[in-house]
This record gives C-alpha cells, structure tokens and sequence, in this order.
C-alpha cells in the first residue's frame, strides 16, 4: 500500500485565482512526479524531481510550477487558474534507478 | 518516437472468463514494463512489472507476456471479476539510460465485466 497523499480531491474554483495542490509521501522516496490526465485517458508528465531543490518539466507543457524544498512535499501551483486547466492532476513517487511509480488518490481541478 | 499504446480502448467480458489486454510499444531500448489498474476515483495502481530479460511474469491471477521481436505486451488476468473493471494502462521505461525514472504511458484500455 502506498503511502502517498494528495489534497485536496476535488477543488472548484474561478478564473484568475491562485491554487496550490498538495502531495506528501512518507516512503522516503527520492523522486517525485506530477501527471495530468483527462478522465479516462493517457497520463502526461508535467514535473517531476530527482531530490530536494531538483525540479525538472516534464513532456507536457504546462503553466504550473513546483518545488521540492523537502523529500516528502512536493506541491504544484497555479499562479492564474484558467478554464483550460481543468483536468486531474496525479502525484507519484518513486525510488531509486526508477522502475514503479506509486500514485495518490489525484486532485479533479475544475476552473469556471 | 517514444510512445506505448493499447490496441482497444474497450475491452467487455463476462465475469468468469479470461480478459486478455494489449499494449504495443514503438522505443526498442524500452527495457522495463509496467501494468496499472485504475478505478474511477482513484489514482493508477500498481499491478504487475517485467524487465526485458523475461518474457512471461506470473503474479496472482494476472500474467504479463513480453513479445520483444514485435514489441508487444499483454496482460492477462484469469477468471475476471466484477472488481476488475478498471482502466489499464501500461507503461515503459528505460532502466539501462542511467534513469530518470521517467514512465511513458499508453492510452489505456477499459475492461468492463458483465455478471
């Protein structure tokens, strides 16, 4: 069972506002990502990090940002919510030369 | 390029039978896979790896085989169940690159179960 957590679930909010979504694992994990996917379809790496104070984009373009100041936390921020975000955001983590990726429950974003 | 894809976004099977699910991979230096389950709701769940070394993986109802000469995977799941409705995706990795862990995911496909 992975010890993985991410907060909130769902979240509504409106255009313009700035949102931060939480994700924190207590395996001791040294990498961490963060997937977007749209119901039912493929997962995109937007982030992810190798440590604390690494942060890297990932193959999918996005208009958020993180940071990993400790190896358990790992939150992604929207400085401007906009309707295009709305999606579900997934985060993972992994340790080691890499191999399974263990994911939390995701936050649904829905922007008005 | 870089991609891992499913042959059929929905696959439908009496509960009871076996469900086979596909997946076609297209970077021959892929030397890792993955399968998840993902229920509605909840985040991917961890079902079954192989590395490139095998070609078969047996684990507890669900087997993956490894075709490396067609760069195919499949996951097999015996005697399917309502709890196995799901989407499942796979996914690759290179291990041997000096690893970033990154995965690449496929499409995913959805098994539903018929009682």
């Amino acid at each position: 069972e992975a010890d993985i957590y991410q907060t909130p679930r769902y979240l509504v909010i409106g255009t313009g506002k700035k949102i931060t979504l939480e994700c924190s694992q207590t395996m001791g994990h040294d990498k961490m990502y963060w997937y977007q996917q749209d119901p039912g379809m493929e997962l995109h790496l937007i982030h992810y990090s190798y440590g604390v104070n690494s942060t890297e984009k990932g193959d999918l373009s996005s208009e958020s940002t993180v940071s990993r100041i400790r190896t358990e936390h790992f939150p992604l921020t929207l400085e401007s919510a906009r309707p295009s975000h709305t999606s579900q955001y997934l985060c993972a983590s992994s340790e080691g030369r890499g191999g399974i990726q263990y994911f939390g429950a995701g936050t649904r974003l829905s922007v008005l | 390029g870089e991609s891992v894809g499913l042959h059929l976004p929905t696959l439908s099977v009496q509960e009871g039978d076996n469900s086979i699910i596909n997946c076609a991979y297209s970077n021959s230096a892929s030397d890792y896979f993955i399968w998840y389950k993902q229920e509605s709701g909840k985040g991917p769940q961890f079902i079954i790896d192989i590395r490139s070394n095998m070609d078969k993986r047996q684990g507890q109802r669900v087997t993956v085989l490894l075709n490396k000469t067609v760069k195919h995977l499949s996951l097999q799941i015996a005697a399917t169940q309502p709890g196995d409705s799901a989407v499942y995706f796979c996914a690759e990795n290179i291990l041997s690159s000096g690893n970033t862990g990154k995965l690449i995911f496929g499409q995913g496909t959805t098994l539903q179960v018929k009682p």
